[in-house]
């Protein structure tokens, strides 16, 4: 089966630079999703990995490890609006490429 | 480009009732997918399907059906609801036909509150 792990909490300052950590166990590795979404809100796609290594994407990179199952977020210059739930997601082989999220960490961004 | 649309917004059924919840994408995607969130669990993927006429079980399909009969729509059936299905439901839909990015869309989502 598929798991994934990310904090449930992280809590950082407008200006600063956070760090969103996701384990994941799965079958058919296919790639790496990062989303945002905001209270009240539909989740919205940030980044993708599928190989090794840092994508970067304006204040937003994600980092990617396959060897040891492993990605992260990082969020640059923290900005109040940056205050929402961020989901990673592992896009697995089986059953036709389906996604599976984890549960999801919350970030507050404090003034 | 409406994009992703889900009907109805909100809605509250009594336990035992039935109901249809509709997706829509104008995209022309293919692959299409309902999930659940509860708080503090994150999307839950019920079922999906990877093309018109084609559905697959996710994790939690228990209680679920769905159907694709057109390309552009993905239909989420409740035949008897029971208050362990009070959730958000959403829709999201994606182009990847296999592998490759899978950047997916989300609808704006269905309260759904169980008696």
């Amino acid at each position: 089966g598929q798991s994934l792990e990310q904090p449930s909490e992280v809590t950082a300052v407008e200006g600063a630079i956070v760090q969103i950590n996701c384990t994941y166990q799965t079958s058919g590795f296919y790639g790496l999703s990062w989303y945002q979404q905001h209270d009240g809100g539909a989740p919205t796609f940030l980044s993708y990995n599928a190989l090794d290594g840092l994508e970067e994407t304006g204040r937003f990179s994600s980092f990617l490890s396959r060897s040891d199952s492993y990605g992260y977020l990082l969020l640059q210059e923290l900005q109040m609006k940056d205050s929402a739930s961020y989901f990673c997601a592992v896009r697995d082989r089986g059953g036709g490429f389906k996604t599976i999220f984890g549960a999801g960490t919350r970030l507050f961004v404090k003034a | 480009n409406a994009g992703v649309t889900q009907t109805p917004k909100f809605r509250v059924l009594k336990t035992g009732q039935s109901m249809t919840l509709l997706c829509a994408q104008d995209m022309n995607h293919e692959y299409m997918y309902w999930y659940r969130q509860d708080p503090g669990m994150g999307l839950r993927l019920i079922h999906y399907s990877v093309g018109e006429g084609t559905t697959a079980k996710g994790e939690v399909p228990d209680g679920y059906n769905v159907s694709r009969l057109k390309k552009q729509n993905f239909l989420l059936g409740l035949e008897s609801a029971a208050p362990s299905q009070t959730s958000v439901y959403f829709c999201a839909s994606s182009y990847s036909r296999s592998g490759g990015t899978d950047t997916q869309y989300f609808g704006p989502g269905t309260r759904l509150t169980v008696l």
